[in-house]
C-alpha cells in the first residue's frame, strides 16, 4: 500500500518568507510525527499528533513553527519568517497507534533558506 | 550517557568486509531501541525494534544486539555489499507513546 508521502520534496525560499510543508500519513495511522535533520545533527523531534488529543509541541524550536492536522489525516508544518538556521530536511512519520512500535517515515522535504 | 550516541560517525569498507557499529544510550527509562537505515533521497527504513535486555535480531546479513543494563546496542553487517551504503540510525524510546530520540547516525560506504 501507499507509504507516507511529503510535499514538496525540495523547497528553496528567501529569508523572511513563510513556508508550508505537507505530510500525508499512511491511511488509518492515528499517530503522526514531525522531525527535522539539520546539517551535522541527528534527527530532532518537533511535534507529535495522536488522534484528537492536544499535540505534543515540546520539540518546536520557536513560535515561528506551527503544525496542524486536519481530520486526523493530512498534516501541515508551517514556518513563518524563515531564517537560515531553519534549513534542514523535514521528515514526517506515522504509526498505527501510539503504542505501536514502528514509525514509518516519508522521504522528507529539503528546505533551503537563502 | 545523556543522549543517544553512535560511533563511528562514518565508515568506509570494501565489498565483502564485515563491519559493526555502536549505539549508546541512557540505561534509565528504557522502553525500546530502534535501528533504521537511511539511503540518500529515500525514506528511513525500519530495520529492528528491540525491547528486552539480551535481545538479538537478524534480517539477512544484518543483525543487532541489545544490552539495556549498560545502555548499548551493536549493529553488525556480514559481507558488506555496495547496496548497504547508507546512514544507519539508532533511536531510543522512553515510553509507549511519543517521539523517538535519535543519534546522529553512522554513515557507511561500501566500495566494490
Amino acid at each position: 500500500g501507499a507509504g507516507v508521502s511529503q510535499s514538496p520534496s525540495n523547497k528553496v525560499t528567501e529569508k523572511g518568507k513563510d513556508v508550508e510543508l505537507r505530510c500525508d500519513p499512511i491511511s488509518g495511522h492515528t499517530a503522526l510525527y514531525w522531525y527535522r535533520q539539520s546539517l551535522g545533527q541527528g534527527l530532532e523531534f518537533l511535534i507529535y499528533f495522536q488522534g484528537n488529543s492536544a499535540p505534543d509541541k515540546s520539540g518546536l524550536p520557536s513560535d515561528r513553527f506551527s503544525a496542524e492536522r486536519t481530520g486526523g489525516s493530512v498534516s501541515t508544518l508551517t514556518i513563518q519568517r524563515t531564517q537560515q538556521e531553519d534549513s534542514a530536511v523535514y521528515l514526517c512519520a506515522s504509526s498505527l497507534a501510539p503504542g505501536s512500535y514502528e514509525q514509518y517515515f516519508g522521504p522528507g522535504t529539503r528546505l533551503t533558506v537563502t | 550517557i545523556l543522549n543517544v550516541e553512535q560511533s563511528p560517525q562514518s565508515l568506509h569498507v570494501q565489498e565483502g568486509d564485515s563491519t559493526n557499529f555502536t549505539c549508546s544510550f541512557p540505561s534509565s527509562n528504557f522502553y525500546a531501541l530502534h535501528w533504521y537505515r537511511w539511503e540518500t533521497a529515500k525514506s528511513p527504513e525500519a530495520l529492528f525494534v528491540m525491547t528486552l535486555n539480551g535481545d538479538e535480531k537478524k534480517k539477512g546479513r544484518i543483525s543487532a544486539t541489545l544490552n539495556t543494563k549498560e545502555g548499548y546496542s551493536y549493529l553488525y553487517i556480514k559481507g558488506s555489499q555496495p547496496e548497504d551504503s547508507a546512514t544507519y540510525l539508532c533511536a531510543r524510546r522512553t515510553g509507549s507513546q511519543g517521539n523517538l530520540i535519535f543519534g546522529k547516525g553512522t554513515k557507511l560506504s561500501v566500495k566494490p
